[in-house]
């Protein structure tokens, strides 16, 4: 696609539900990442994929929290009894990347979704 | 210690003015550095990154690296009231695709 899609845009849920959040990267883009974003404050690193390579979990703040990446393409985020303090926005980025990690060619530059606002009541 | 640290702000600048912003970063093995502009609830869009000492330019924007002393920053000369947004500064470490981000600074310019 032209761009970063996320689905839903907005999710209102009560406590102790599950939610799944969904980002289709840019085409071609072989690195996703996904970030969280509380009200006011900076971007949280969550999980990145590259490739067929293992994913980087060391940001997930719980084991509520899961991802999972279908194909090298589409990626869900599962929140597993969600708590108030889930409540953010939940963003996704793509970027391209090449194989030189001496030289940063930009290769690194993410294209973020718009986002999806997670409301847990 | 925060892996990237900014100051929340508000930096108020009068338009035309030279805006400066500052990040430090704890991780000396950090090699590329990113600039990300947030409008007020929208999505971080990249404004430039730098991986090499020195000055690099791009328009009205300025990024600075100083890898001694493990701090870069952005200059917007002119600065015009759309560009009052939050600034959020990126470090990626060697040997890893991670990107970790600062809380950001919030610049607001006045006509």
């Amino acid at each position: 696609g032209a761009g970063v899609s996320q689905s839903p845009s907005n999710k209102v849920t009560e406590k102790g539900k599950d939610v799944e959040l969904r980002c289709d990267p840019i085409s071609g883009h072989t690195a996703l990442y996904w970030y969280r974003q509380s009200l006011g404050q900076g971007l949280e690193f969550l999980i990145y994929f590259q490739g067929n390579s293992a994913p980087d979990k060391s940001g997930l703040p719980s084991d509520r929290f899961s991802a999972e990446r279908t194909g090298g393409s589409v990626s869900t985020l599962t929140i597993q009894r969600t708590q108030q303090e889930d409540s953010a926005v939940y963003l996704c980025a793509s970027s391209s990347r090449t194989g030189d990690r001496s030289r940063d060619s930009g290769a690194n530059v993410l294209t973020f979704g718009a986002g999806s606002r997670l409301t847990v009541l | 210690q925060k892996e990237v640290e900014q100051n929340s702000g508000p930096l108020s600048v009068p338009e035309g003015a030279i805006a400066s912003l500052n990040c430090t970063y704890s991780d000396r093995g950090s090699q590329s550095f990113f600039w990300y502009r947030q409008y007020s609830g929208k999505s971080p869009e990249l404004i430039m990154f730098i991986y090499s000492n020195g000055d690099k330019e791009d328009g009205r924007f300025t990024a600075q690296l100083n890898k001694a002393s493990q701090y870069v920053s952005l200059l917007i000369r002119d600065s015009q009231p759309s560009d009052s947004a939050t600034y959020l500064c990126a470090v990626k470490r060697y040997n890893t695709d991670k990107l970790i981000f600062g809380t950001g600074t919030r610049l607001q310019v006045f006509p």
